[in-house]
This record gives structure tokens, C-alpha cells and sequence, in this order.
């Protein structure tokens, strides 16, 4: 499978805990994606990374997110000290380098549904 | 004002049926814009681009509305397998917020027998 590889799939947690998720892009893609879906809604744009550099973190991406990319290949979304809140469905997308001809289209992974209780 | 606005339906149509979705967005100078599906508890997958001459893709057509910022979607004959929540997607300013995907809440569609 060479698409976008998500793991764990499902991760139940208490609250307080902490969580981590990985992300395997599509290989030949640089740009790497991270979202947050709730029940009834779209997903939100949390972080993206080009590369091994993150160059833009939404404003819901509290201080207790934080995402790496340390090798420009997979990513890791961690969740320190989980909360209700938190549960949703992360989903990770990547996509070829952005330019003027590119249609950047991003792939979606499966996505980890997280449930904290 | 949400940056992109759908009605979330759900629309319930019979197979055959012709369905249109409508979505608007918010910021002028959004640069590139798609229609997503997703299938119940699973990833958004690309439905097609939307171009400003407006494209066709089977049964499904899509249009633009750059002066009033208006996006749609045209599913016609429908089948069973169309039953899905269809996403209206805007791709921010290039070389502003980078390519950031804007997501409407979805439309859900259920085609009945």
C-alpha cells in the first residue's frame, strides 16, 4: 500500500494521559499535514510540515500539541495530558512540493480516532 | 462568518435522481477548490478540482463562481453508492497560509432505492 499509512487506527485513553500518533506520508511527498475531526464537522487544519520544518501551527493547537517530523519522512502527533475534549478522528494528509503548476492535491490517511474518557 | 459555508442536508434522494450541492466561502483571493467525499468513519478522498470554466466528471459536475464566491456540485443519475458526506474545500492564498485546505462541515447524501 503506498498510500498515506496511519497508526494506531482506534487509541482509547483516560483522561490526563498522554498520546502519540504516527503518520507515514506517501513517499514521494514532502509536505506533510495534520487535522482534527469532530462528529458533524469538516477538519480543522492543525500543523503542516514541509520537509522536516514546520512552518505553520493553527491557533488549535494548544501547548499541549506538539508534532515532529525529524526526518522529513514520517511524522508523530503527540497529546500530553489528554482531555474529554481531545476525542475526535486526527487525520493526516501529504502532498507533492507546492508550486504555480501543481494542483497540491492532499491524500488523506485513515485517521486515529481517539477516545479519552 | 465561517470561511466555508455549507448546508449540511441531509439531502435524501431516489436513485436516479439529479442533486445539487451548494457551498460559498469567505476569502476573495482563495486560490484552488475541491469537492471531497467522505464515507461514514472514513478518510476524505478527492471528488474532483473546480475549475473557473467549470468541470465535468461523469455524472458529476462542478462550477465556479469566483465573483460570488460560489461553489457547486451536480451529481446527476445517482446512484446508491453516491450516498456519502460531500466536503467543499478552498485552498488558502500560495504563498500565504501555504496550501492550508479550508473544509465546509459537508453535505450529507443518501440515495434511496
Amino acid at each position: 500500500d503506498t498510500g498515506v499509512s496511519q497508526n494506531p487506527r482506534h487509541k482509547i485513553t483516560k483522561r490526563g494521559q498522554n498520546v502519540t500518533f504516527r503518520c507515514d506520508p506517501i513517499s514521494e511527498h514532502n509536505r506533510l499535514y495534520w487535522y482534527r475531526q469532530t462528529l458533524g464537522q469538516g477538519p480543522e487544519f492543525l500543523t503542516y510540515f514541509q520537509n522536516e520544518a514546520q512552518l505553520e501551527k493553527s491557533r488549535l493547537l494548544s501547548d499541549r500539541f506538539s508534532a515532529e517530523r525529524p526526518k522529513g519522512s514520517f511524522s508523530t502527533l503527540e497529546i500530553q495530558r489528554t482531555e474529554q475534549g481531545d476525542s475526535a478522528m486526527y487525520l493526516c494528509a501529504s502532498s507533492e512540493p507546492l508550486d504555480l503548476l501543481a494542483k497540491n492535491i492532499q491524500y488523506f490517511g485513515a485517521g486515529t480516532r481517539l477516545s479519552v474518557l | 462568518r465561517k470561511e466555508v459555508e455549507q448546508d449540511p442536508g441531509p439531502f435524501n434522494v431516489p436513485e436516479g435522481a439529479t442533486v445539487a450541492f451548494n457551498c460559498t466561502y469567505s476569502n476573495s483571493a482563495s486560490q484552488s477548490f475541491f469537492w471531497y467525499r467522505q464515507d461514514c468513519r472514513k478518510e476524505p478522498k478527492l471528488l474532483m478540482s473546480v475549475y473557473s470554466s467549470g468541470n465535468e466528471d461523469g455524472r458529476f459536475t462542478a462550477q465556479l463562481n469566483r465573483a460570488s464566491q460560489y461553489i457547486s456540485l451536480l451529481i446527476r443519475d445517482s446512484k446508491l453508492s453516491d450516498s456519502a458526506t460531500y466536503l467543499c474545500v478552498v485552498r488558502e492564498n500560495y504563498g500565504g497560509s501555504q496550501g492550508n485546505l479550508i473544509f465546509g462541515k459537508g453535505t450529507k447524501l443518501s440515495v434511496k432505492p
